[in-house]
């Protein structure tokens, strides 16, 4: 069975400080890794991971892949109010040529206070 | 919310009725699919489609069945709800191997 685990569950922090959060999994076919940001609504997209090494960046938010170890971070830095938000890691088990396979984790919650 | 919209945003309904969902996407995205978000479980698959007629399950299909009769349109029908399907249901578009796009989402309780 396909497995993401996200951790912490939750974290508050200050304004402007660093953030880290981490996803670990074990799947049966590895065709991607997502992160995805979720406030009221709708998960909104934030990065897509399918090599190991290569840090994708987004204004403050950055992530990287590591497949030897089976994990991903997502990096927030000099965060605002606005950060808060449900943080969302998938992975995406599909084969080429097929639909997707998204195992979710259940996802860090983050509050930022002034 | 990228091209896709969820009606109802909200229902309330008792147990044994049934109930449909619909997902329309201006987008002409290959994929579509249903996903529901309890706390606890994150984002559930329920069923999803490849193309016209052409659906599969999902990890949580029981009790729930799909028509997509046009590109654009992806039922959810609940046949005779019950009080565990109470939750937010998700609909989902990709084109092959990219990113999910997701609609706003219904709420739906079951009474």
């Amino acid at each position: 069975e396909d497995k993401v685990v996200q951790s912490p569950l939750s974290l508050v922090v200050h304004e402007g400080d660093t953030v880290t959060l981490n996803c670990s999994y074990e799947v049966t076919n590895f065709r991607s890794l997502l992160w995805y940001k979720q406030e009221k609504k709708a998960p909104t997209f934030l990065f897509m991971l399918t090599s190991s090494g290569i840090e994708k960046k987004s204004g403050r938010l950055s992530s990287i892949l590591d497949k030897k170890e089976l994990f991903s971070i997502l990096n927030i830095t000099a965060t605002q109010t606005g950060d808060s938000a449900i943080y969302l890691c998938a992975v995406d088990s599909g084969y080429t040529g097929t639909a997707s396979k998204l195992t979710f984790g259940t996802g860090t919650r983050l509050q930022v206070t002034l | 919310d990228a091209g896709i919209t969820q009606s109802p945003r909200h229902k309330v309904t008792e147990t044994g009725t049934p109930v449909t969902l619909r997902c329309h996407q201006t987008e002409n995205h290959r994929y579509m699919y249903w996903y529901r978000q309890d706390p606890g479980h994150g984002l559930r698959l329920i069923h999803y489609s490849y193309g016209v007629k052409d659906t599969d399950k999902g990890e949580v299909s029981d009790g729930y069945s799909v028509s997509r009769s046009k590109t654009e349109d992806f039922l959810l029908t609940l046949e005779s709800a019950t009080s565990s399907q109470t939750s937010v249901y998700f609909c989902a578009i990709s084109e092959p191997a990219e990113k999910l796009f997701f609609g706003s989402g219904t709420q739906l309780s079951v009474l």
